[in-house]
């Protein structure tokens, strides 16, 4: 497609439970990155795939968080256990390359955690 | 390392006059540089960007930068504001030296409001 499909729009899950977030990338584009959007507007970088291999997962906490880009399927990002301080709405942004070409975003995943 | 500031967390301008955010960078090579537009519940838009060439770069909706190497900057300008430009606005910089992160810093993002 034309534009970075996420879904779903909003994610509501009782601490403790697991939440699995989707993008479909632009069609074309080799590159997905996932970011979390917190309190002040800070963008936090988590991860970036090229095709279905990881790219840069320098930001992805270790333990509770997953990500996956798979052929024929939309990218996906799972936090299992979640914790309060996981709510966020949760970017996920597409390229044709990771250097000089700028990223497509989709508008976002609202995760609010109980 | 790279970094990106954005100096100001709120701008406020009336309806027709120029609009300037600001934006000054850190890298250890040279810069790529990215504005981005966000509206409410929505991903970021690309405005523009910086890759190398002419110091002014236009880009949509009648947005412009100038990328001045001596300052380290890359303010955004408009020469008339809209009231429909009222939006978050965000500088993201990439450094280009080899080994540098092909993933872009992004600033902390400046409130840009326009009053009718």
């Amino acid at each position: 497609g034309e534009e970075v499909a996420q879904t779903p729009k909003h994610l509501v899950r009782g601490e403790g439970q697991k939440a699995k977030l989707y993008c479909a990338p632009i069609k074309g584009h080799s590159y997905v990155f996932w970011y979390q959007q917190v309190l002040k507007n800070e963008f936090k970088f988590l991860i970036s795939f090229q095709n279905e291999n990881v790219f840069d997962e320098t930001g992805m906490p270790k333990e509770r968080f997953s990500a996956k880009c798979l052929p024929n399927s939309p990218c996906s990002l799972e936090i299992q256990a979640t914790k309060l301080e996981d709510s966020a709405v949760y970017f996920c942004a597409s390229s044709q390359s990771p250097g000089n070409q700028p990223q497509h975003f989709g508008d976002g995943t609202r995760l609010s955690i109980l | 390392a790279q970094s990106v500031a954005q100096p100001e967390d709120q701008v406020n301008v009336a309806e027709g006059n120029p609009l300037t955010v600001k934006c000054t960078y850190s890298v250890s090579g040279n810069p790529y540089l990215f504005w981005y537009v966000q509206y409410p519940n929505r991903g970021l838009q690309f405005l523009l960007k910086y890759i190398t060439g002419d110091n002014l770069v236009k880009g949509s909706y009648g947005f412009e930068a100038e990328f001045n190497k001596s300052q380290t900057s890359f303010h955004l300008k408009k020469p008339s504001a809209l009231v429909s430009d009222s939006a978050l606005y965000f500088c993201a910089v990439r450094d280009i030296r080899a080994g540098g992160s092909y993933i872009p810093t992004f600033g902390r993002g400046t409130s840009l409001i326009v009053h009718p």
